[in-house]
């Protein structure tokens, strides 16, 4: 059974650098794209962006130039880092996986999410 | 603004039935893109439900069924529990924005 967990700092700063890290265990992470999703309180889903092992992105366009995702094969580790954040990039991050090679395919595997709240 | 819409909140009783509706466009449900769904209970991340429109992820319930038609879906969900009680989330593909996009939730209440 696949299983992700998110890791990171609770607290970020305004105008500093959200990072974030989810850990994949009980299956490799070769072969499949991996991504982060948001939800601010009492909100709806954003899809931030996914990252394939092979180290290629696609980004959500209203969040792209503030957002750089990575992949760690050895460690079955993959990671989001969001630039100059704002109150209105306090949610709960998750980070899911697609369950194909398409944006068309379903999220089938979920991390717990973990809130990140931005405040001085 | 979602670009696929859902009624903010549904209700009924225990042993109804419900249903929850996903509005699209020609560029995503209209255009045949599958549509999938999610059950978000309280304090819990989304868990798939429907996925391919209509197929059920082994240990989902066959109370739970989803369907397509035009730029429509539809998540339907029959004898209603008390554990069934939270928000669900369409999701499909929109070829406009080149991306997969979600709905704006819809939460479920079992009086």
């Amino acid at each position: 059974q696949v299983q992700l967990q998110e890791s990171g700092p609770g607290l970020v700063k305004p105008s500093e650098t959200l990072s974030l890290t989810c850990t994949v265990s009980g299956g490799s992470i070769s072969s499949y794209y991996w991504n982060w999703i948001r939800q601010p309180a009492g909100k709806g889903l954003e899809w931030i962006g996914r990252i394939y092992t092979s180290g290629s992105t696609n980004y959500n366009p209203s969040l792209k130039s503030r957002v750089t995702m990575s992949v760690d094969t050895s460690k079955n580790q993959f990671s989001l880092k969001l630039n100059s954040v704002t109150a209105a990039d306090t949610a709960v991050y998750y980070c899911a996986r697609l369950s194909g090679h398409s944006g068309w395919y379903p999220f089938d595997y979920w991390g717990q999410g973990t809130l990140v709240t931005v405040s001085s | 603004q979602s670009v696929l819409t859902q009624p903010p909140s549904v209700s009924g009783a225990p042993g109804q039935r419900v249903t929850i509706s996903c509005t699209g466009s020609s560029s995503n449900i209209g255009a045949g893109y599958d549509v999938h769904w999610y059950q978000q209970l309280p304090g819990t991340a989304p868990k798939l439900l429907i996925y391919g429109n209509s197929n059920r992820p082994s240990g989902v319930p066959d109370r739970f069924s989803g369907s397509k038609s035009g730029t429509s879906a539809s998540l339907a969900i029959t004898g209603l529990q008390a554990e069934d009680e939270a928000d669900y989330y369409c999701q499909s593909y929109d070829s406009s924005l080149s991306e997969g996009v979600f709905g704006g939730g819809t939460n479920l209440t079992v009086l």
